[in-house]
Parts: structure tokens; C-alpha cells; sequence
């Protein structure tokens, strides 16, 4: 069973569409997060969420909208696509405090046309 | 702000050859050091999370060590084989919930 699932791996899209990424963890895990790889291929931090509720946002722009239904469960839903949302994107939790490590899911690359 | 810096970016060895690079870190405020193994087309797996001066994690052929006061850790490969050709991350945290990553040392293993 994978434990940090994202779908869609890949999405083409054209500019303008709204988009939405899906995260789920089966690890019982109170915080996830969502990273961008920029293309630089540095991780950088977008949102954080402990059970449902927003911790960190990262300056991202506003069309940028993470949702937690559940404690496993963080989507990200992008407004208004632009050429310069094309990245990876990925998600991420941890169990409790900040000496737990990461479980990072398997991205999903973003091709904005 | 935290800074995690790694080095070298890129190195290239040749199969068999031992290497190691470094993470370096502010060493105010430490909490914790993180290694994560990232390969091309996959996601970042952890390797070791430490959190002591002087502690040295071992997993197979890899190795880590950290000194918190002088605020760096390095990481070790013994006998490097193509299968270790990946990227190699450090984190640190900054504060209770976000991480500060390091750019990252690409390793290529040459067969």
C-alpha cells in the first residue's frame, strides 16, 4: 500500500483552466504539505496543515487553494492556470514533532500550455 | 531566516570509490538534521533524522554524522555503486512545522 498517494502523476492542461491535486496518507499522520519543485529543482514549501488546519502559507498566490476534508487527506485546487505554475508538485507528511521525517508522495508534474 | 547550504552541487565518481559531502547549517536554534535520498523520476525517501552532537547514523553503506556546534553533517557512501546515483537532500527544520531545504549534492556513479 503506497502511503503518501497524489493523483493525477501528470497533468496537461491549458492556461486559464482550474486544476485540482489530490493527496492521501494512510500513515495516521496529523501534518501534510504540499512543495513545489522549482526549476531549479529546490524544494520550497507551499502549505502545511496538523489536522485540518492551516499552519503555514507560504506566500502563494491566492489561486493557490489547499483543502483538508480530513487529517489524510490535502488537495490542492490551482485557479486560473498560468504557464509559470508548470512544476512538480508534491506532498508530503510527518507524525508528530519535527525530528520525525518526511514521507513524501510521488509528485505530480504540471504542464501548463 | 534558516539557510542549508550543501556541497559539492554535482560530483561524478567512479564505481567502488568511497566519497561524502557536507550539509552546513546555522547552529543557533538547532533541533534537528535531516537526510533524504531523491531519485531522478521518484520521490524523496529519508535516510536519517539526527538530532545529537556527535551522533553518527549508519544504514548499509551510507553513513551520517553531525556536529551541532559548528552547525554541519556530512554524509558518507562507502564503495559507491550505480544504484546510489541519486540526489541527496538535507533539511532543517525552522520552527515547529516547516523545513528548510538544501539545494541538494547530485551524485552520478559511474559503472
Amino acid at each position: 500500500d503506497t502511503a503518501v498517494s497524489q493523483t493525477p502523476k501528470y497533468l496537461v492542461t491549458q492556461m486559464g483552466n482550474d486544476k485540482s491535486i489530490k493527496c492521501e496518507q494512510n500513515l495516521g499522520h496529523d501534518t501534510m504539505y504540499w512543495y513545489k519543485q522549482d526549476s531549479k529543482k529546490f524544494l520550497k514549501i507551499m502549505f502545511s496543515y496538523n489536522n485540518k488546519e492551516l499552519i503555514i502559507n507560504e506566500t502563494v498566490p491566492n489561486r493557490f487553494s489547499p483543502k483538508s476534508p480530513d487529517k489524510a487527506h490535502l488537495n490542492l485546487h490551482i485557479n486560473s492556470l498560468e504557464l509559470g505554475d508548470s512544476a512538480v508538485y508534491f506532498c508530503a507528511s510527518r507524525e508528530g514533532s519535527r525530528d520525525e521525517k518526511l514521507f513524501f508522495g510521488s509528485g505530480t508534474q504540471l504542464s501548463v500550455l | 531566516i534558516l539557510n542549508v547550504e550543501q556541497s559539492p552541487q554535482s560530483l561524478h565518481v567512479q564505481e567502488g570509490d568511497s566519497t561524502n559531502f557536507t550539509c552546513s547549517f546555522p547552529s543557533s536554534n538547532f533541533y534537528a538534521l535531516h537526510w533524504y535520498r531523491w531519485e531522478t523520476a521518484k520521490s524523496p525517501e529519508a535516510l536519517f533524522v539526527m538530532t545529537l552532537n556527535g551522533d553518527e547514523k549508519k544504514k548499509g553503506r551510507i553513513s551520517a554524522t553531525l556536529n551541532t556546534k559548528e552547525g554541519y553533517s556530512y554524509l558518507y557512501i562507502k564503495g559507491s555503486q550505480p544504484e546510489d546515483s541519486a540526489t541527496y537532500l538535507c533539511a532543517s527544520p525552522s520552527g515547529t512545522y516547516k523545513y528548510i531545504f538544501g539545494t541538494g549534492t547530485r551524485l552520478k556513479v559511474l559503472a
